[in-house]
């Protein structure tokens, strides 16, 4: 099995200042079609996750231009330039490489 | 308007079996594979199983495997999912989430369901 790590776990963060989460693979996540499937997604309290990046740097629809997602092979970032009110949440990432796995979460809150 | 709703969660007793549903809307069913997710009380997410547009294609993680089946009615634009051997353990918030594939992009978990909650508790 596909092991994600994320950190931090929490992240308290000033309005309007930059966040950034890491996630690290135990394997690469590149597919043998040649794709890395790692995705991130927003869960925002008391709601279900929704998809935020695809395919590492991909912005799904709708997703304020914000959020970035970066990375190759077992090492991946998300970041969020300056971040707002409703950016508040658990941010987790997901590979569909070899199955499907998440990382453990990263809260991030306002100070 | 895409829309996954689950429904079917409730309280069971350990040992007991329950089938959740996902009805489908506002997209071709047939043309997309659909997870089964779960996220127990305050914990992270849990991918269960895959089943493909034609249901050719179904996984499952170790952890359901022999207890859990994923099918699908195309015709009824509908997902399911039989829960047999149900423990404390599998108390958790249940998710039907689709993935698509559009011009060679695959976009995994581009939509969730609201989720229903299943709890097993004597």
């Amino acid at each position: 099995e596909i092991v994600l790590t994320q950190t931090p776990l929490s992240s308290p963060v000033t309005l309007g200042q930059p966040a950034s989460i890491s996630c690290r693979s135990s394997q690469s996540l590149v597919h043998r079609d040649g794709n890395t499937y790692l995705s991130w997604l927003q869960q925002r309290p008391g709601q279900p996750p929704r998809l935020l990046i695809y395919k590492i740097s991909n912005r799904f629809s709708g997703v304020p231009d914000r959020f970035s997602g970066s990375g190759a092979g077992t090492d991946f970032t998300l970041k969020i330039s300056r971040v707002e009110v409703e950016d508040v949440g658990i941010y987790y990432c997901m590979q569909a490489t070899q199955f499907r796995t998440f990382g453990q979460g990263t809260k991030v809150e306002i100070k | 308007e895409v829309q996954l709703v689950e429904s079917g969660g409730g309280l069971v007793q350990p040992g007991g079996s329950l089938r959740l549903s996902c009805a489908a809307s506002g997209f071709i069913f047939s043309s997309y594979s659909v997870n089964w997710f779960r996220q127990a009380p305050g914990k992270g997410l849990e991918w269960l199983s895959y089943i493909s547009g034609n249901s050719r294609t179904i996984n499952y993680a170790d952890s359901v495997k022999g207890r859990f089946t994923v099918s699908r009615d195309n015709a009824k634009n509908s997902l399911y999912l039989q829960m047999n051997g149900l423990t404390a353990g599998d108390t958790a918030v249940y998710y039907c989430v689709r993935d698509s594939y559009d011009g060679g992009d695959y976009r995994h978990g581009d939509c969730w369901g609201q989720g229903t909650l299943v709890t097993v508790s004597s």
